[in-house]
């Protein structure tokens, strides 16, 4: 398996327009998670999905951020409208399941840059 | 809700000595589990702790969790290059369903 596939791996973007990032878990895989990291905060869970349906989005910073999971294969984090505080590296990640004895398989991440 | 911190938060080695990290708990955890990430890369996952008192061991690399689950420890034996990263502790809390991260402590190795 190729792991999780992340693309763009790198985007630069003006404050105000349209971000998606994109992702592909690991086939078989249940759980994705979408995760923010920046020298601030450090690495943030911002929502994850099982069976493609969104289960916690408690650390979704604001409305300007969404995501979606068609299919099991596919999922989208949008920014709409994005702004420089949104400079981060952006994270997917999946597991099997979501209990303690699951690992986390992480994306190479996608660098954001909002100017 | 759930708070796991790491100290330190930055570590500067000599080549050849050890170093340790260690991850606290605001509340009891059901296992911990330990990622490195690469300068410039994502987090890979190194190990688990489950039980009580556990303690795993991967080369030069010592894991412990508490005994009473709320902390635990990373030790490296004779610090190379190659263990340059971030070093990332990652809780489950008994009654949550979340994975937590702590905020890393980032290693540097001076050759």
């Amino acid at each position: 398996d190729a792991g999780v596939i992340q693309s763009p791996r790198h985007e630069v973007t003006e404050m105000g327009q349209e971000v998606t990032l994109r992702c592909k878990p690991i086939s078989g895989h249940d759980y994705l998670f979408w995760y923010r990291q920046t020298m601030m905060r450090g690495l943030e869970l911002l929502i994850y999905f099982n069976n493609n349906v969104p289960i916690d989005d408690s650390g979704m910073p604001e409305d300007r951020f969404s995501a979606k999971m068609p299919n099991a294969s596919f999922s989208t984090l949008k920014i709409q409208p994005s702004e420089p505080r949104d400079s981060a590296v952006y994270f997917c990640a999946s597991s099997f399941g979501l209990d303690a004895t699951y690992e986390q398989y992480f994306g190479p991440g996608t660098r954001l840059t909002v100017t | 809700g759930q708070q796991v911190m790491q100290i330190p938060q930055y570590q500067h080695v000599q080549e050849g000595e050890d170093f340790t990290t260690y991850c606290n708990s605001s509340t009891t955890l059901s296992n911990i589990q330990w990622y490195k990430q690469r300068p410039g890369g994502h987090p890979v996952f190194l190990i688990q702790l489950v039980k009580s008192g556990e303690v795993k061991k991967q080369k030069r690399l010592t894991f412990q969790f508490g005994e009473a689950k709320k902390n635990s420890s990373l030790h490296i034996t004779a610090t190379q290059t190659t263990d340059v990263g971030t070093y990332f502790c990652a809780g489950f809390g008994n009654a949550g369903n979340m994975l937590t991260f702590g905020g890393g402590t980032r290693l540097m190795v001076k050759p």
